[in-house]
């Protein structure tokens, strides 16, 4: 299957500490998009990557939050000093940038998720 | 305000039935997108169908179609003939930006359709 796949699938941790998720997009796509999302409501958007660049960045991610993309394919999400708070669903898309440009028809894959609960 | 809202939380349709989920959306931009995005219960996000500002015509895939009325800023999916497997969490999202190439996508808080036998 060349799916998106995140990994882990599930994190517990103690609030305090760090804790990095991963994402594997799809081989050929060149956009990486990383949501959160709590119960009960839609994903949130955070961030995304335009092959190794990080073009667009939420409010929502805060100093705590990091993450990279460094060659392009794989990304990482880095929380530090986790609170609380930050228990979620974290959701990782890819998609291949339109080939009619500003046609809007980017379809997001997504992939199975990382759901972080922090004591 | 909310990008996107979703007044129903929950539905219920009987199945074979059609159901239509609404979806409302706030823009400036004349150039956006819109999505459906269905999600089990195993929680992976399901792309169904795409709605583009420009389009003249409604989006149809399958058993679904976008009933997009533009000037009420409006974007309801229907579902025709809902099965057993319909049974799940269903988002509308909007990608603003068009023009500038920009990639903000807004999700609204979701519709829970539960179909019954």
């Amino acid at each position: 299957d060349t799916g998106v796949s995140q990994d882990p699938r599930h994190k517990i941790t103690k609030r305090g500490q760090n804790v990095t998720f991963r994402c594997d997009p799809i081989s050929e796509h060149n956009r990486l998009y990383w949501y959160r999302q709590t119960l009960g409501q839609g994903p949130e958007f955070l961030t995304y990557f335009q092959n190794e660049a990080q073009l667009e960045k939420s409010r929502l991610l805060s100093d705590r939050f990091s993450a990279e993309r460094p060659k392009g394919s794989f990304s990482t999400l880095e929380i530090q000093r986790t609170e609380q708070g930050d228990s979620a669903m974290y959701l990782c898309a890819s998609s291949l940038e339109g080939r009619l440009s500003g046609t809007g028809q980017e379809t997001q894959y997504f992939g199975p998720g990382t759901r972080l609960l922090v004591l | 305000a909310q990008k996107i809202t979703q007044t129903q939380p929950g539905m219920f349709v009987q199945e074979k039935e059609a159901v239509t989920l609404d979806c409302t959306y706030d823009t400036s931009d004349p150039s956006y997108g819109l999505f459906w995005y269905k999600q089990p219960s195993s929680g992976e996000m399901i792309f169904l169908i795409y709605q583009g500002s420009y389009d003249q015509q409604n989006a149809t895939e399958g058993r679904y179609s976008l009933n997009f009325q533009k000037a009420r800023k409006s974007a309801n999916l229907v579902i025709s003939a809902s099965q057993l497997g319909d049974s799940a969490m269903y988002f509308c999202a909007m990608r603003e930006g068009l023009r500038y190439n920009f990639n903000k996508f807004y999700f609204g808080s979701g519709t829970k359709l539960n179909v019954k036998p």
